[in-house]
């Protein structure tokens, strides 16, 4: 299984440029996640889907939208790229919301110029 | 806001002794995870315990919850060169239907063969 496939892997844009990043899971998971993770920081929540057709705000959604496309895929946009978006973007998925682990991709890095 | 914070924040240890890291967290939670990443990977579970639990094992680890202090430990015993990482440790807290999940700054744990 390949678990949670995350493209691209490294990413470089110009400050006002556009991207989206995107993820798949084959575990038939029901939520799916998007973090971000800044040295010295931890993980921080970007957005979630806790099911097909749902989206919500997590802790720094400011920057971001998201596409829960179907119950594999979730993508992350960047519509206006900024430095501060700098970071290693992690996207994680789970079978259901109360105590089962997350899964997550490998990350795809992103700097912004 | 992180939910967790690690200490200490490094740990270098030589191959076979026992790495103790420690997790406090500031409010009441259902669950506490501890995940694991190498270098430029993503994060991988270890091991959850949830909040009537005392104490949980699963091969070398052994992780701790003391809900009165809101402190876990993760013990990794007779570590090996591979056991060379960050440790995270995340709380799971239930919210109208959701399970929210905040990490830790981490550990960086270096065993030195």
């Amino acid at each position: 299984n390949a678990g949670v496939t995350q493209t691209p892997k490294f990413q470089v844009l110009k400050t006002g440029q556009s991207m989206t990043l995107q993820c798949a899971q084959d575990m038939n998971h029901n939520s799916m996640y998007w973090y971000r993770q800044d040295p010295g920081m931890g993980l921080r929540l970007i957005y979630y889907s806790a099911s097909e057709g749902t989206t919500d705000k997590g802790e720094v959604p400011n920057g971001y939208n998201v596409s829960r496309l179907n119950k594999r895929e979730f993508s992350l946009r960047l519509e206006s790229a900024a430095p501060s978006q700098t970071s290693v973007y992690f996207c994680a998925s789970r079978d259901r919301e109360d105590n089962s682990p997350l899964h997550f991709g490998n990350g795809t890095r992103l700097t912004v110029t | 806001s992180q939910q967790g914070e690690e200490d200490p924040q490094a740990l270098s240890i030589q191959e076979g002794e026992n790495a103790t890291m420690n997790c406090s967290y500031k409010t009441s939670i259902n669950n506490l995870q501890w995940y694991r990443q190498n270098s430029g990977r993503g994060l991988v579970h270890l091991i959850l315990i949830r909040s009537n639990e005392r104490e949980k094992h699963s091969g070398r680890l052994r992780v701790t919850l003391d809900t009165s202090k809101k402190s876990s430990s993760l013990l990794i015993t007779a570590s090996r060169a591979a056991d060379t990482a960050s440790y995270f440790c995340a709380g799971g807290v239930n919210s109208g239907g959701y399970q929210k999940v905040t990490f830790g700054t981490g550990t960086k744990l270096q065993v030195i063969p």
